[in-house]
């Protein structure tokens, strides 16, 4: 597509049930990302893969948390019995490769209740 | 570990005037180094990146300047206009190390940038 494409936009849960956010990259990108923005704060890195292959998931927060890109295409990022503190932005971005500018999406504003 | 951080936290100019927004980053091994801008209900948008065998590189009234003797990055626009009204953060990027590639972006905390007419 044209941009990163991120869905839903919003979504609120309640405390304890399981999340997925999608983000459809530009087309033709290898390197897909996931970050974690709170107000007021720079992206916090989640994960990153190349490909099908998830690179890098140090940033993930815990064992609830994971994430997939099966074809090397769309990702899903998945909050299993999501807290409060699960709630933020999370952002999407695409780049060419490693070490290419990553374009972000317009992010899913979760909010848990 | 790794860091970027920001001497300002705010900045304001008068239209027309340049603007110079300021970075540090801590990770000497970083060796690319992207300058995002987020308008209020957006997402990051890509201003203009910099590798570490430069030192300078100009946009389209944009200039980043990178020094790695001091590890800061600055970002410059010229002719400040109330649409570069945003928060600008930097972000640093240790692409390859070792023959493995890291696709992790660290960023600063942000800088506002508020232009007044």
């Amino acid at each position: 597509g044209a941009g990163v494409s991120q869905s839903p936009r919003y979504k609120v849960t309640k405390r304890g049930q399981d999340v997925a956010l999608r983000c459809d990259p530009i087309s033709g990108h290898v390197s897909l990302y996931w970050y974690r923005q709170a107000l007021g704060q720079g992206p916090e890195f989640l994960t990153y893969f190349n490909y099908e292959a998830q690179q890098d998931k140090s940033g993930l927060p815990n064992d609830r948390f994971s994430a997939e890109r099966p074809e090397g295409s769309i990702s899903t990022l998945t909050i299993q019995r999501t807290e409060q503190r699960d709630s933020a932005m999370y952002r999407c971005a695409s780049s060419a490769g490693t070490g290419r500018v990553a374009f972000f999406g317009q992010g899913t504003r979760l909010t848990v209740v | 570990g790794e860091s970027v951080g920001l001497h300002l936290p705010t900045l304001s100019v008068q239209e027309g005037d340049n603007s110079i927004i300021n970075c540090a980053y801590s990770n000497s091994a970083s060796d690319y180094f992207i300058w995002y801008k987020q308008e209020s209900g957006k997402g990051p948008q890509f201003i203009i990146d910099i590798r570490s065998n430069m030192d300078k590189r100009q946009g389209q009234r944009v200039t980043v300047l990178l020094n790695k003797t001091v590890k800061h990055l600055s970002l410059q626009i010229a002719a400040t206009q109330p649409g570069d009204s945003a928060v600008y953060f930097c972000a640093e990027n240790l692409s390859w190390a070792g023959g493995t590639s890291y696709g992790k972006l660290t960023f600063g905390q942000g800088t506002i940038l508020t232009v007044h007419p």
